[in-house]
């Protein structure tokens, strides 16, 4: 059964550093992984999503990795900003599914200015 | 435009009691999908439904009976609701189907607290 582990579970950088988010992940036999954010009493906003024949995926400030060989995933923030505080999750697509992603605990982030 | 919207936001409720959560998206996506993120913030699949279809029921107990008039629409009706029920309930949507479902779209939540 795929287990998706996130460390750490918290995090609080000073505003401008850059982040480094960890996911790791049992079964390298995954269709995607998806990275989301969600705020405090808030849904899940999507961030990336890396198919696995990617290595990696870029949006603005974010960039997502994938290794899956070695089961892992790193979300890379640059430049933090205090509106990048939430909890990370990321999940996984394991072969079985119907959407029936396995999610990560989460890693909650504050970005003190 | 809400993508993805459920009514309502927060159910308080006693025990025993049968409660409602309704679900939307205007996406246009063919999979929508129930999840339950308990007290430790852990996220898991419920159901899962393919043009009104469903796919996936993951054990959950058949208290939690979801309904999918169309493709646009999933509801969950829970019966007898008990104190471990208390979650946040999350709906999301997909573009694709099958194994590989695209990246999902969830809904901000709905808080239910069983007394």
């Amino acid at each position: 059964k795929q287990e998706v582990t996130q460390i750490p579970a918290a995090l609080s950088v000073p505003e401008g550093e850059n982040l480094v988010l960890n996911c790791s992940f049992t079964d390298s036999a995954i269709y995607n992984l998806q990275w989301f954010r969600q705020d405090p009493g808030k849904g899940l906003t999507s961030l990336l999503l890396i198919q696995s024949s990617q290595r990696e995926q870029t949006s603005g400030r974010l960039n997502a990795s994938l290794d899956k060989s070695s089961g892992r995933s790193t979300l890379y923030i640059a430049a933090s900003q205090p509106g990048d505080s939430a909890t990370y999750l990321c999940a996984a697509t394991p072969p079985d599914s119907w959407g029936k992603l396995q999610f990560g605990a989460g890693t909650q982030v504050v970005v003190t200015p | 435009d809400t993508a993805v919207s459920q009514t309502p936001k927060y159910l308080v409720t006693q025990m025993g009691n049968d409660k409602s959560i309704k679900c939307e998206q205007n996406l246009g996506h063919d999979t929508m999908y129930w999840y339950k993120q308990d007290s430790k913030k852990f996220l898991k699949i419920m159901f899962s439904y393919n043009n009104k279809e469903l796919i996936i029921n993951e054990t959950v107990p058949n208290r939690f009976s979801p309904k999918s008039p169309d493709k646009a629409h999933l509801n969950l009706h829970i019966n007898s609701l008990e104190l471990g029920d208390s979650a946040v309930y999350f709906c999301a949507s997909s573009p694709g189907q099958g194994y590989n479902t695209g990246e999902l779209f969830f809904g901000e939540g709905s808080r239910l607290t069983v007394l």
